[in-house]
């Protein structure tokens, strides 16, 4: 079964522009949540997504959003990039959203210069 | 943040013993918890999982255990291997729904 996947893994970015980065979770999952892992803050909830609808958000500006497609996939959108939104993103999807396994991808490094 | 991850400990180990890693988590009413393992350039990998009806839980050469009295989590490598070299987080949840929060991390290194 192949795992949760994550595009791209790299991304180089210009202060005050936008990105979008892209998560294709585990066949059957329906669960998809965000993280951002950043050196002085650890890992950081930013939101989750079942059946398309945004459950749970976390502590961070409205600058950040995402969504989630009827397969499952989902996307999150950071506009008016900051050099301080540099960080490893995260996503992992689980079968459902309470008490299950959650899996991650590998993430996609994103360095705003 | 709800995850605060500055000067990340550090547990060097020789390899063949086992390992402690300690975590204390921040809520009570959590009741469910994951250990992960990350390395370098991947995302946190699933290791064990515990729910807060039990104590212990056993893997393949991995044991944890739950203290609910003290909030305190505890992962126990046997015979540490170098490819346990990694950080290893601990993560909670409080029945929100997908949101886990993690600890800061903690870095074990194995000499062979």
């Amino acid at each position: 079964k192949a795992g949760v996947t994550q595009t791209p893994r790299y991304l180089i970015k210009t202060r005050g522009q936008q990105v979008t980065l892209s998560c294709s979770p585990i066949s059957g999952h329906r669960s998809v949540s965000w993280y951002q892992q950043t050196p002085g803050q650890g890992l950081q909830f930013l939101f989750e997504y079942f059946s398309e609808t945004q459950r749970n958000k976390g502590n961070f500006p409205g600058r950040f959003s995402g969504r989630q497609f009827s397969n499952s996939r989902s996307e999150m959108n950071v506009s008016t990039l900051e050099l301080g939104d540099s960080a490893l993103y995260l996503c992992a999807s689980s079968l459902a959203r309470t008490n299950t396994e959650a899996f991650f991808g590998q993430g996609t490094r994103l360095t705003v210069v | 943040g709800e995850s605060v991850g500055l000067h990340l400990p550090t547990l060097s180990v020789q390899e063949g013993d086992n390992s402690i890693i300690n975590c204390a988590y921040s809520n009570s009413a959590s009741d469910y918890f994951i250990w992960y393992k990350q390395e370098s350039g991947k995302g946190p990998q699933f290791i064990i999982d515990i729910r807060s009806n039990m104590d212990k839980r056993q893997g393949q050469r991995v044991t944890v255990l739950l203290n609910k009295t003290v909030k305190h989590l505890s992962l126990q490598i046997a015979a540490t291997q170098p490819g346990d070299s990694a950080v290893y987080f601990c993560a909670e949840t409080y029945n929100q729904g997908g949101k886990l929060i993690f600890g800061q991390g903690t870095e074990l290194s194995v000499k062979p």
